[in-house]
């Protein structure tokens, strides 16, 4: 079935750094690529999304890239800040509906 | 001006009794979803509904059963609650069912004693 693999599921990285988290799929009629940022006890919040038409999109300080061919698709901060810290998660949009992965806690240490 | 609204915030009761959760949207969105996010943070979604039609129902059991007055809610009504209901419940919508973009509601953390 439709499956979304997310790594690693916890990240610990110093405040400047940068810091990469990887999605897999599995439906290869996935075609939207979103990033949800989670702060505890907050809702989800959309941060980035990739299109299938695009490899690569930027904002400011946080990225994504996407490989259709493999089914890879990656978020990437760079310059991270405490404020950085929270779980985030990766979706493919299957048929009507997202698959999440598993999520990822970063910590950004100062 | 809270775009996707949940009542209540915080539900605590016991096992065996029936309750529901509100989920209200102002953005004119078509179609509404609820996910289930348990203690590990997996996020799943339980049900999409579009223009009140039942469109997504992802094997979740029949104690669960979500309405739709209107395309602006969508309510998730519980019977017999257990143990393994406790979780945090987000109801969200998006423009249509092919849209991409997902908009979350606060939540409900319910717990079941």
């Amino acid at each position: 079935g439709e499956n979304v693999e997310q790594h690693p599921s916890t990240l610990s990285v110093q405040e400047g750094d940068s810091a990469v988290i990887k999605c897999t799929y599995s439906d290869s009629a996935s075609n939207y690529f979103p990033w949800y940022k989670q702060e505890l006890g907050k809702r989800p919040q959309l941060i980035i999304d990739i299109r299938s038409n695009v490899g690569e999109k930027k904002d400011q300080r946080i990225a994504v890239t996407l490989n259709k061919t493999a089914k890879h698709f990656s978020l990437h901060i760079t310059e991270t800040q405490p404020e950085d810290s929270a779980v985030y998660f990766c979706a493919a949009m299957g048929t009507y509906k997202y698959i999440f992965g598993t999520g990822t806690r970063l910590k950004v240490l100062a | 001006d809270t775009a996707v609204s949940q009542t209540p915030k915080y539900l605590v009761t016991q096992m065996g009794n029936d309750k529901s959760i509100k989920c209200e949207q102002n953005l004119g969105h078509d179609t509404m979803y609820w996910y289930k996010q348990d203690s590990k943070k997996f996020l799943k979604i339980m049900f999409s509904y579009n223009n009140k039609e039942l469109i997504i129902n992802e094997t979740v059991p029949n104690r669960f059963s979500p309405k739709s007055p209107d395309k602006a809610h969508l309510n998730l009504h519980i019977n017999s609650l257990e143990l393994g209901d406790s979780a945090v419940y987000f109801c969200a919508s998006s423009q249509s069912v092919s849209s991409y973009e997902q908009y979350f509601g606060p939540g409900t953390r319910l717990t079941v004693t």
